[in-house]
């Protein structure tokens, strides 16, 4: 029972354009989002969160984008940069808490230089 | 100065065999847990320690237990590993049960 949801195992894209990475879910409890970016054989590392009282959370290039009734959200990078390879995953929680984060499978994005 | 760390980076054993995998964070978080990387690439929950509580996820067999000698530390045994065991195994830690999760970067577990 996936309750979050990454579709796409991979994406590659150009540096200097967007990356979108997306995300549903099925569990209309969540109320706090976050995405971990995580490098090979390293642990993953925090990037950018949202809770749903939002739409939007902007981070440096980093922007989150929440649409509650479609159950998804998605992750922009613009403009991408070749340090920015790496999987990304989605996470989601209940109340804002860490004892029921779920995890995204993961997406891998690749940008060429 | 690594922020949570954890050893060993690779553990390969037997099965039946009985290992432990340590986790050690300098963040002052109050709150440690254990994750698994399956082969699906899914991060599930194994167990979170919090003051002494320890909040098991129902699905990992009691041949795992967490132990925490101080709010710094929470070391993970394993007892009769199985084939099935074979993951990467990733420690984190937060400040007051909160989302934002800091990771170590992971003990690839492997059982032969």
């Amino acid at each position: 029972d996936q309750q979050v949801k990454q579709n796409s195992p991979s994406l590659s894209v150009q540096e200097g354009r967007i990356s979108i990475l997306n995300c549903d879910y099925t569990n209309s409890m969540f109320d706090y989002f976050l995405w971990y970016k995580k490098y090979p054989a390293e642990g993953p590392t925090f990037l950018i969160s949202i809770s749903s009282i939002k739409d939007k959370n902007e981070d440096g290039r980093f922007t989150v984008f929440l649409n509650k009734s479609a159950k998804h959200l998605s992750l922009h990078i613009v403009p991408s940069q070749p340090g920015d390879s790496a999987v990304y995953f989605c996470a989601a929680s209940v109340q804002g808490g860490s004892e029921k984060l779920v995890f995204g499978k993961g997406t891998k994005l690749t940008v060429n230089p | 100065d690594t922020a949570v760390s954890q050893t060993p980076k690779y553990l390969v054993t037997q099965m039946g065999n009985d290992k432990s995998i340590k986790c050690e964070q300098n963040l002052g978080h109050d709150t440690m847990y254990w994750y698994k990387q399956d082969s699906k690439k899914f991060l599930k929950i194994m167990f979170s320690y919090n003051n002494k509580e320890l909040i098991i996820n129902e699905t990992v067999p009691n041949r795992f237990s967490p132990k925490s000698p101080d709010k710094a530390h929470l070391n993970l045994h394993i007892n009769s590993l199985e084939l099935g065991d074979s993951a990467v195994y990733f420690c984190a830690s937060s400040q007051a049960k909160g989302p934002k999760l800091f990771f170590g970067s992971g003990t690839q577990l492997s059982v032969l």
